[in-house]
């Protein structure tokens, strides 16, 4: 069966340092892949795509990998700050469905 | 612009009560969907709305559950009997659909908390 796992460990780090969030997945081959990040007590919020055919997207402070043979995506911040700190969810997608992982949560420490 | 909007934010009912939840899509989302989340877990989808075409039900308990979007915009999701396993965030979100792209991002709405006791 599809299987999608992100770090269920917070990741902390300090400001003002990148923070690296991963995503694997296994049995799935998915179009594309998104991020969403997710404030306590609010839906997800729409971050980056990336199609299964680009390696890397970028947008501000953040920079999506994906690597199909790996099976993986790497979500970077850099120069992170306190207001990042938020859960992470990837989320894989093929025929207008979306299948998310459990999400990551980064604290950003000043 | 308003986003999606979900009522009511927070419900709390015994077991075996009936319990509905509503929906408004953002203006111009053809696709509408339903997901429950529970704690420290990523949405999972309950239902999959084109326009008023229910074009993916088969993670919906359809013993209890049930949806409806009858005129293709707002759209309602009933539980009847709820059960303690119930208990979990329900979201409702909408995008744009297949007539704009393959690849459509989700916009969500706030959700429901349910509490079942």
């Amino acid at each position: 069966s599809q299987k999608i796992e992100q770090n269920s460990e917070a990741l902390n780090i300090q400001e003002g340092k990148t923070a690296t969030l991963t995503c694997n997945y296994t049995n799935y081959s998915p179009a594309y892949l998104q991020w969403y990040r997710q404030d306590p007590g609010r839906g997800p919020v729409f971050l980056l795509l990336i199609r299964e055919n680009e390696k890397e997207k970028r947008k501000e402070r953040l920079k999506v990998t994906f690597d199909t043979t790996l099976k993986q995506s790497l979500f970077h911040i850099t120069a992170s700050q306190p207001a990042d700190s938020a859960t992470y969810l990837c989320a894989l997608g093929g025929f207008q469905k979306l299948v998310f992982g459990t999400g990551t949560r980064l604290l950003v420490s000043p | 612009e308003a986003g999606v909007v979900q009522s009511p934010r927070y419900k709390i009912i015994e077991k075996k009560q009936p319990v509905a939840f509503w929906c408004n899509p953002i203006s111009g989302h053809n696709t509408l969907y339903w997901y429950l989340q529970n704690l420290g877990q990523g949405p999972e989808l309950l239902i999959r709305y084109e326009n008023e075409e229910a074009v993916d039900d088969s993670q919906l308990p359809k013993d209890r559950f049930s949806a409806e979007r009858l005129k293709g915009v707002d759209s309602t999701l009933k539980i009847q009997p709820a059960e303690l396993g119930d208990s979990a965030v329900y979201l409702c979100a909408s995008s744009l659909g297949l007539a704009a792209s393959s690849y459509n991002e989700q916009f969500f709405g706030p959700g429901t908390r349910l509490t079942v006791l």
